[in-house]
């Protein structure tokens, strides 16, 4: 089926450091939702953008939707051990079907 | 708030076995889907309900794969019978009509089929 890519597919980062990564499609989306999947659980909602441009926050965490509805980015700011899992991205298709779509995932892992 | 409820967590079935994987939404959300996940990628729409009626069940095998949410509460996903490259986390997720579209999944159903 469908995914969207995300980048990077995975990444080591030292503790304390910032981290960027971002989804892209080259259909246009009307909602992005970004996800946090633990091994062994479900994903668990981070953030939920709406509009072209907005810029949210949830503690560390901070997502924009792109300008262009094609796009989004996540950022993670002084990662701690426990953010390391899987992060999802998905837009939102009413174009034709209602139809959420998810990207490939990025892999962070945190080494203290 | 209880979340999304998923029964079993784990399966392990022989090949040709039929299989049943149970959801309870979160409480008000009429919108349920159920999801295939593959290792190493993210999940996959295989049906939508909005309440009792499946909207959207384009992506679902149905030679093999069978649904229903008969009071437009809790949903079963049936296999029947299962094959080897149905191993995989089968999620199930929901949401309400009437919120932002945000949707919330359970912890999955990881099935395996020798």
């Amino acid at each position: 089926g469908q995914q969207l890519n995300q980048s990077p597919q995975s990444m080591f980062i030292q503790e304390g450091e910032d981290v960027s990564m971002n989804c892209t499609s080259s259909s246009i989306f009307n909602t992005w939702l970004w996800y946090k999947q633990d091994p062994g659980e479900g994903p668990v909602l981070l953030i939920a953008l709406y509009k072209a441009g907005e810029l949210t926050s949830n503690g560390r965490l901070t997502a924009q939707f792109g300008i262009t509805r094609k796009d989004s980015f996540l950022n993670i700011s002084a990662s701690i051990p426990s953010d390391v899992g899987i992060y999802f991205c998905a837009g939102l298709t009413t174009s034709g079907t209602y139809k959420y779509i998810f990207g490939t995932g990025t892999r962070l892992k945190v080494l203290a | 708030e209880a979340g999304v409820v998923q029964s079993p967590r784990y399966k392990i079935i022989e090949k040709k076995q039929p299989v049943a994987f149970w959801c309870n939404p979160i409480s008000g959300h009429n919108t349920l889907y159920w999801y295939l996940q593959n290792l190493g990628q993210g999940p996959e729409l295989l049906i939508r309900y909005e309440n009792e009626e499946a909207v959207d069940d384009s992506q679902l095998p149905k030679d093999r794969f069978s649904a229903e949410r008969l009071k437009g509460v809790d949903s079963t996903l049936k296999i029947q019978p299962a094959e080897l490259g149905d191993s995989a986390v089968y999620l199930c997720a929901s949401s309400s009509s009437r919120g932002r579209n945000e949707q919330y999944f359970g912890p999955g159903t990881r099935l395996t089929v020798t």
